[in-house]
């Protein structure tokens, strides 16, 4: 089965500063990763993936973030945040194989606070 | 529909009552999912819909949810003599076999 760890539960940062949430997961099997966002009263919606290839990956609003399989994170990163970016970010892991294939399991969360 | 549309989007029932919470996945999308969000925890798999296969729910907390989904179409996700650990927001989502899941806005289900 597979897990994933947010380090962090809240960031708060100001306005145009740069932000790193933090994700570590942990698979028997090798998995895709996404980040999610959502924001009040919406629902979820796909920040950013990683299947294969360049680790590095771009998503919408600015955001990326760097898949490590020695240290098994995907931490996604912002160089500079807007009070808009204020949301929860979800991190999720997906097997490519196996019985549990397509399930995602994800952490608990960690709510971005941009401030003025 | 343009995304996945959820009913109702919130419900308030009394412990011990029967719930059915709705979904509407995205036309042509084979697969369905299930998840329940917990004030404070991440996603929760509950149940998942494959095309005609038998649906795979491992994720079900116990017998008193169920859920049933009519072809490639709608869902529905039946919770009987509810308790108030039952309490959060459910989220269904469907997708395309192996790609991206495309969430719903969720049903909000206060038990009091």
């Amino acid at each position: 089965a597979q897990s994933v760890t947010q380090l962090d539960s809240q960031v708060p940062v100001f306005e145009e500063a740069p932000v790193e949430l933090r994700c570590n997961y942990s698979s028997s099997v090798s998995v895709y990763l996404f980040w999610y966002v959502q924001y009040p009263n919406q629902g979820l919606q796909l920040l950013l993936k990683y299947l294969s290839g360049s680790t590095l990956v771009k998503g919408i609003n600015g955001f990326e973030a760097e898949f490590n399989k020695s240290q098994t994170s995907f931490h996604l990163r912002k160089p500079s945040v807007h009070i808009s970016d204020t949301a929860e970010y979800f991190c999720a892991v997906s097997a490519f194989r196996g019985s549990t294939l397509g399930r995602l399991y994800f952490g608990r969360g960690t709510q971005l606070t941009v401030w003025p | 529909g343009a995304g996945v549309s959820q009913s109702p989007s919130n419900k308030v029932t009394e412990k011990g009552k029967d719930v059915e919470l709705r979904c509407d996945p995205i036309s042509g999308h084979t697969a369905l999912y299930w998840y329940r969000q917990r004030l404070g925890q991440g996603l929760e798999f509950l149940i998942y819909f494959q095309g005609n296969s038998a649906p795979d729910k491992s994720g079900l907390p116990s017998d008193r949810f169920s859920a049933e989904r009519t072809g490639e179409s709608v869902s529905t996700l039946t919770i009987q003599r509810t308790q108030q650990e039952d309490s959060a927001v459910y989220l269904c989502a469907s997708s395309l076999v192996g790609d991206e899941q495309f969430f719903g806005p969720g049903t909000r289900l206060t038990v009091l």
